[in-house]
């Protein structure tokens, strides 16, 4: 049974750059059928998808957030990571890792989400 | 993008059946058969229950159907049941990927 896992600082200030990555268990992050994925929700709102990467190190982003968001893979350590640069309030959200089917176009395994808070 | 389309609630009692839907665009919805909806309980992660406007993945009930008609997608939910209290999305390929504004379900 695959399962992600998100960690990170629950706390970023204005300007910053948050930065969470997603631990992969169950399964190989390197399996060809799968994207690695990034989805937040800012609180009592609905889902956004922020983007994915391949194993390989293919990224595809929202063009929404293109400019300020930065995924990375190491396949080493089975994980991969979100950057976001130059966060406002407006970033405040549960920030979640999800597994992406490339076969059936579906965001099959999520992990537990992380709140992250940008707040001075 | 924009978010697609869903009602802001529906509501409807144990054994009953109630329709959620989801309108876009011909980008989106209407271009592609790759809807999806997912399921979310209050301070959980979403949890896929259609795939492919209609598909269900193992594991989850078949009084749960999908199916698309132009830019529009709907998710039935047949015999309503207390668990399936929740929010609910639905989300389409549209040369990246867009989720619905959401809908919660009450039952009754």
């Amino acid at each position: 049974q695959v399962q992600l896992q998100e960690s990170g600082p629950g706390l970023v200030k204005p300007s910053q750059t948050l930065s969470l990555t997603c631990t992969v268990s169950g399964g190989s992050i390197s399996s060809g059928d799968y994207y690695w994925s990034w989805i937040r929700q800012p609180p009592g709102k609905g889902l956004e998808w922020i983007g994915y990467i391949y194993y390989s190190g293919s990224t595809y982003y929202n063009p929404s957030l293109k400019s300020r968001v930065t995924i990375s893979v190491d396949t080493s350590k089975n994980q991969f990571s979100l950057k976001l640069s130059s966060v406002t309030a407006a970033d405040t959200a549960v920030y979640y890792c999800a597994r992406f089917g490339s076969y059936d176009m579906t965001f099959d395994y999520w992990g537990q989400g992380t709140l992250v808070t940008v707040s001075s | 993008q924009s978010a697609l389309t869903q009602p802001r609630s529906v509501s409807g009692s144990p054994g009953q059946s109630v329709t959620i839907s989801c309108t876009g665009t011909s980008s989106d919805v209407g271009g592609y058969n790759y809807v999806s909806w997912y399921q979310q309980h209050p301070g959980k992660a979403p949890k896929l229950m259609i795939y492919d406007v209609s598909k269900r993945p193992s594991g989850v009930p078949d009084r749960f159907s999908g199916s698309k008609s132009g830019n529009t997608a709907s998710l039935t939910i047949s015999g309503l049941q207390a668990e399936d209290e929740a929010d609910y999305y639905c989300c389409s390929y549209a040369g990246s990927y867009v989720f619905g504004t959401g809908t919660k379900v009450t039952v009754l």
